[in-house]
């Protein structure tokens, strides 16, 4: 059974680089079926798209957040990271991690998240 | 980027049936899942594709599409359904950017 765990820092400084692992484990994140992405939800409000990768590196991002966002592949480790820079409060939410269908927009399974507070 | 419009609450009485909407452009050329999502969990998929439930997932619900509108359909609502509902699309550019929608509070009464 497939399942994905989130990992990193829980608390974040203001204008620093928020870090974030998340390790695959029961199947391999080199299929190439699949792509692999990060979701996030302030808390109390919806979910927000970050992004997603191809095991091959192939990357897509969120226009609101593309100049800030980094999500690099691991195969070697079986783990996908995101970066997101310049942080402010804004940016504090639970963060998850998931793989998406290739054929279908299809987030399942999903992380069961990891919350990121942004505070001095 | 494409937006997706959910309503954001509706309640079902038990047993009876609900449907939930998701409005948006790009749901015209693509379409769109369905998460569920209670309280401190994570999202769990319900509906992908045309009509497409994971294992597990009872026969109770059931997506559909027409035009620039996605539904999930909930018939014979149980106390268990009770939690948030988003759905999720492509992006209009299809460049395989995806968009969550608004998301709908679900209370079965």
């Amino acid at each position: 059974q497939l399942q994905l765990q989130e990992s990193g820092p829980g608390l974040v400084k203001p204008s620093e680089t928020l870090s974030l692992t998340c390790t695959v484990s029961g199947g391999s994140i080199s299929s190439s079926s699949y792509y692999w992405g990060w979701i996030r939800q302030p808390p109390g409000k919806g979910l927000e798209w970050i992004g997603s990768i191809y095991y091959s590196g192939s990357t897509y991002y969120n226009p609101s957040l593309k100049s800030r966002v980094t999500i690099s592949v691991d195969t070697s480790k079986n783990q996908f990271s995101l970066k997101l820079s310049s942080v402010t409060a804004a940016d504090t939410a639970v963060y998850y991690c998931a793989r998406r269908g290739g054929n279908w927009n299809d987030y399942d399974p999903w992380g069961q998240g990891t919350l990121v507070t942004v505070s001095s | 980027s494409s937006e997706l419009t959910q309503d954001p609450a509706v309640s079902v009485a038990l047993g009876q049936t609900v449907r939930i909407t998701c409005q948006g452009d790009s749901l015209r050329s693509y379409y769109a899942s369905w998460y569920q999502q209670k309280p401190g969990q994570a999202p769990v998929l319900v509906i992908y594709g045309k009509n497409n439930r994971p294992s597990g997932i009872p026969d109770r619900f059931s997506g559909s599409s027409s035009g620039n509108t996605a539904s999930l359909t909930i018939t014979g609502a149980q106390a268990e359904d009770e939690a948030d509902y988003y759905c999720n699309s492509r992006d209009s550019s299809g460049n395989h950017l995806d968009v969550f929608g608004t998301g709908t509070k679900v209370t079965v009464l």
